[in-house]
């Protein structure tokens, strides 16, 4: 039984590149969540989408920042340009809709990215 | 954004040694999770709590939800060197008119187990 996938696993880049992080939640799961995981400020979260319609993307940084969720199997979290303080492992969770007294979020094994 | 506050940082302990870990906020949750992230991994759900005052147990593992909702602790007894990893307390709340739970993370406890 696949869990959350993420792709790439590690990305080295330069500064001013665009880099596009991948993420295929578990099928039948219809929340998606994008966080951000760096030693200062812990686990934030980014976005997240319900049935592929972002609902809250407060925790997005800037504009440089964007998420995207074509279909129900796939979404993106794009940088562009990346900077070095977006250093940071970057993790997709997916969950289904609360059914019980909570809601269980499935971790991917995160995208470590270093922007140079 | 908001974080609960969690503490201790880090905790360096024998293996054998009882371990204890707790969260508070300042904001009432309707529910508080736990989770184990491994090296390299993604966050793995440990224990939920859902009701006020309740305590649950899964293995070696106890965690509580105060009675204030406030705040949790998670102990673990008997420590062996595959509980290295950081551990992350996380509220929940169930919005009024929706199902979705938006959770809320602690900055998280670094143990590291000597054998």
């Amino acid at each position: 039984d696949a869990g959350v996938i993420q792709s790439p696993r590690h990305e080295v880049t330069e500064m001013g590149q665009e880099v596009t992080l991948r993420c295929k939640p578990i099928s039948g799961h219809d929340y998606l969540f994008w966080y951000r995981q760096t030693m200062m400020r812990g686990l934030e979260l980014l976005i997240y989408f319900n049935n592929n319609v972002p609902i809250d993307d407060s925790g997005m940084p800037e504009d440089r920042f964007s998420a995207k969720m074509p279909n129900a199997s796939f979404s993106t979290l794009k940088i562009q340009p990346s900077e070095p303080r977006d250093s940071a492992v970057y993790f997709c969770a997916s969950s289904s809709e609360v059914v019980g007294p909570y809601n269980e979020q499935f971790f991917g094994p995160g995208t470590r990215l270093t922007v140079l | 954004g908001q974080q609960l506050n969690q503490s201790p940082q880090s905790m360096f302990i024998q293996e054998g040694e009882d371990v204890s870990m707790n969260c508070t906020s300042s904001s009432i949750f309707n529910t508080w999770l736990w989770y184990k992230q491994d090296p390299g991994e993604g966050p793995v759900l440990l224990i939920a709590l859902y009701k006020a005052g309740e305590l649950t147990s899964n293995g070696r593992l106890t965690a509580q939800f105060g009675i204030t909702r406030k705040d949790s602790f998670l102990n673990i007894s008997a420590s062996i060197p595959s509980d290295v990893g950081i551990y992350f307390c996380a509220g929940q709340r169930i919005d009024g008119g929706t199902s979705y739970g938006k959770l809320t993370f602690g900055q998280g406890t670094i143990l590291t187990v000597h054998p």
